[in-house]
């Protein structure tokens, strides 16, 4: 069964110090994988998506198929990269996309 | 271009009724997905559509059905309504038919009494 998994509900860090939020996946296929965040008050937007291999605010995760893991890492974390964050899996054909249970990052001054 | 919008943004019911929410895609998007989110299960997949076909259904009770519209508009209907089925629900839409990024809406909030 398909299924993405972030291990810690909570992670607090310190400003500047580095973060990385964990995801691992089960699928057979061949996975299309995305980072969502959710700001206080806003609505689930997109972080960034692998193919695209992009780094947005800072934000990198590189998809190990051996590993079958999709870690989110920043080197300095900032007050304001406090929120949810979840990972998420859309299966070959984009039919469907399985979130994991997201977890809360929150960057203490 | 104007964001997904969904419509109401609060619903209380009661228990046996039932209920229809809204979801209005972005412009020019065709693949509509709904989500349920919970504070226990997180965000779990209900449907999607794509061209006014159900593409996909996620674990739920066939309580929960859906439709699309040729203007891509959605809507998702719960019949019977049970306490377990309070919880925000999200729409999002996406551009291509295949996976790609979702923008979702600002939820509905079902509260059953």
């Amino acid at each position: 069964a398909q299924r993405v998994t972030q291990p810690e509900k909570l992670l607090s860090v310190f400003k500047g110090a580095p973060v990385e939020l964990k995801c691992n996946y089960s699928y057979s296929g061949s996975p299309e994988l995305f980072w969502y965040v959710q700001y206080s008050r806003q609505r689930l937007q997109l972080l960034l998506r692998h193919i695209s291999r992009e780094s947005i605010k800072g934000f990198t995760a590189d998809l190990n198929k051996g590993e079958t893991s999709f870690h989110l890492k920043k080197p300095f974390a900032q007050e304001e990269d406090s929120a949810m964050y979840y990972c998420a899996l859309t299966q070959t054909g984009g039919f469907k996309t399985i979130f994991g249970a997201g977890t809360r990052l929150f960057v203490k001054a | 271009k104007a964001g997904v919008t969904q419509t109401p943004r609060y619903l209380i019911k009661t228990r046996g009724q039932q209920v229809t929410l809204s979801c209005s895609p972005i412009s020019g998007h065709r693949s509509v997905s709904w989500y349920q989110q919970t504070p226990g299960q997180g965000l779990q997949f209900l449907f999607e559509y794509f061209s006014e076909t159900q593409r996909n259904k996620g674990n739920f009770p066939g309580r929960f059905s859906g439709r699309q519209f040729s203007n891509s508009r959605s809507e998702m209907n719960v019949s019977t309504l049970e306490l377990g089925d309070s919880a925000l629900y999200l729409c999002a839409s996406s551009l291509t038919s295949g996976p790609d990024t979702q923008y979702f809406g600002p939820g509905t909030r079902l509260t059953v009494l």
